[in-house]
């Protein structure tokens, strides 16, 4: 079974252009998870949906990160425009509550560096 | 009251040694408390993981010990090997609420 998808890998933009970064979670999976990890920190979440539905969006920066989650499956986050500090890696992770199992997913991550 | 503390921040142990990572959480309604290892370059995996209701969870040469009364826990790496050189990080959480996760304990393991 494949498990979580992202690209691009990596991506390197001037400041105050836009990015955006896909993920497709693991089939079946309906909790899907935008953290963002700074070097040498642990990640941080930016956004969480439950199927379609963001349902914590607490910590999105949301004057420029978007983000969406159309039919329930696949994910796009945005940044427009990028700054400088918005350089990290975003990881996307997915889980499932099949049998009360909240193990989360993890795919390998964007490294995203404004420039 | 979300966060969870881990130390230390960077671990050295000799092959076949013991390591030990601690983390402290605050939040008494977090009910599953992972360990994940990351490799440079990839996405955290899940290592191994413990809900309140048991002190100790072993797994090959991983265990978690965990004190709930001290809002405790922590990861034993027993014959620790040179592919166990990763960062480790300690999370918590509740339901399908987000991760909560320590700042990362980068271990190296020397032969």
């Amino acid at each position: 079974e494949a498990g979580v998808v992202q690209s691009p890998r990596y991506k390197i933009i001037e400041k105050k252009q836009p990015v955006a970064f896909w993920c497709n979670p693991i089939s079946g999976h309906n909790t899907l998870y935008w953290y963002r990890q700074n070097l040498g920190q642990g990640p941080e979440l930016l956004i969480r949906y439950e199927n379609e539905e963001a349902v914590d969006d607490s910590q999105l920066p949301k004057d420029r990160f978007s983000a969406e989650r159309l039919k329930g499956v696949d994910s796009t986050l945005k940044i427009q425009p990028a700054e400088l500090g918005d350089s990290a890696v975003y990881l996307c992770a997915s889980s499932s509550q099949a049998g009360g199992n909240t193990e989360a997913f993890f795919g390998q991550g964007t490294r995203l560096t404004v420039v | 009251q979300q966060q969870v503390k881990q130390s230390p921040q960077s671990l050295i142990v000799q092959k076949g040694g013991i390591s030990i990572i601690n983390c402290a959480y605050e939040n008494t309604a977090f009910d599953y408390f992972p360990w994940y290892q990351q490799f440079p370059g990839k996405g955290p995996a899940l290592l191994i993981a413990i809900r309140p209701d048991v002190s100790e969870k072993k797994e090959g040469r991983f265990t978690i010990s965990f004190n709930k009364s001290a809002k405790q826990f922590s990861l034993h790496i027993m014959d620790s090997q040179p592919g166990d050189s990763a960062t480790y990080f300690c999370a918590a959480n509740f339901g399908n609420e987000k991760l909560t996760f320590g700042t990362g304990t980068r271990l190296t393991i020397i032969p």
